[in-house]
């Protein structure tokens, strides 16, 4: 049984470009959310998605957006990247009527913004 | 609004040791989880226990124990007879259940850098 996968694992860019990052959740789940790791701090959230809808977002501008697809595999997107986008971008993800809200946590992907 | 403060930015201990680290949250819900996750260097968090907060009873799992106080709004986790295998960034966790549905927004305390030394 796959956990969470993400896709890259690293990932480089340069200012004002744009990224898309890659989330498969665990075979199950239906609801995934994104989380930013700066580095030395702990992580923060940016949004959840549940049937292929925002469901909740975190206190993050618009040029972080998201995507999840029928088969609840999720797309993080970044545009006009900034230096301080620097950090570990974590996936997680859960089943919705989980009343124990149980999340599991994949192996981030390691954005560096020069 | 919802925050998690661990205080404790590293902390270092030998090999066979106790350690406490240590958790306060702020919340206005009444119903919420705590949580601890666990972050060694390959960076995936790694869950490890989790109280939620109608259930004050402390409990022991192996060699991880918690102590949860909600008069003092602290999660306290300890780890009995450490190892190097321990040496990992922890973090504290706090979600709420609104409407009956956990929206499953986590949030996450600064983390406190654990060092054990053979």
């Amino acid at each position: 049984d796959a956990g969470v996968t993400q896709s890259p694992t690293h990932l480089i860019k340069t200012r004002g470009q744009q990224v898309t990052l890659r989330c498969s959740p665990k075979s199950g789940h239906d609801t995934v959310s994104w989380y930013q790791q700066a580095l030395g701090q702990g992580p923060q959230f940016i949004f959840q998605y549940y049937e292929e809808e925002e469901r909740q977002r975190g206190n993050f501008p618009d040029r972080f957006s998201g995507h999840q697809f029928p088969n609840y595999s999720s797309e993080l997107n970044v545009n006009a990247l900034l230096l301080g986008d620097s950090a570990l971008y974590l996936c997680a993800s859960s089943l919705a009527w989980d009343p124990h809200n149980e999340q599991f946590f994949g192996p981030g992907t390691r954005l560096t913004v020069l | 609004a919802q925050k998690v403060t661990q205080a404790q930015t590293e902390i270092s201990v030998v090999e066979k040791e106790d350690v406490t680290l240590d958790c306060v949250y702020e919340t206005r819900d009444t119903t919420y989880y705590l949580f601890w996750y666990k972050q060694p260097p390959s960076g995936e968090l790694v869950f490890l226990i989790r109280r939620n907060s109608f259930d004050e009873q402390n409990e022991i799992s192996g060699r991880y124990s918690w102590n949860f106080q909600k008069s003092t709004s602290s999660f306290n986790f300890t780890i009995t007879a450490s190892q190097v295998v321990d040496s990992a960034v922890y973090f504290c966790a706090l979600s709420f259940l609104a409407g009956g549905t956990s929206y499953g927004k986590l949030t996450f305390g600064q983390g406190t850098i654990l060092t054990v030394h053979p």
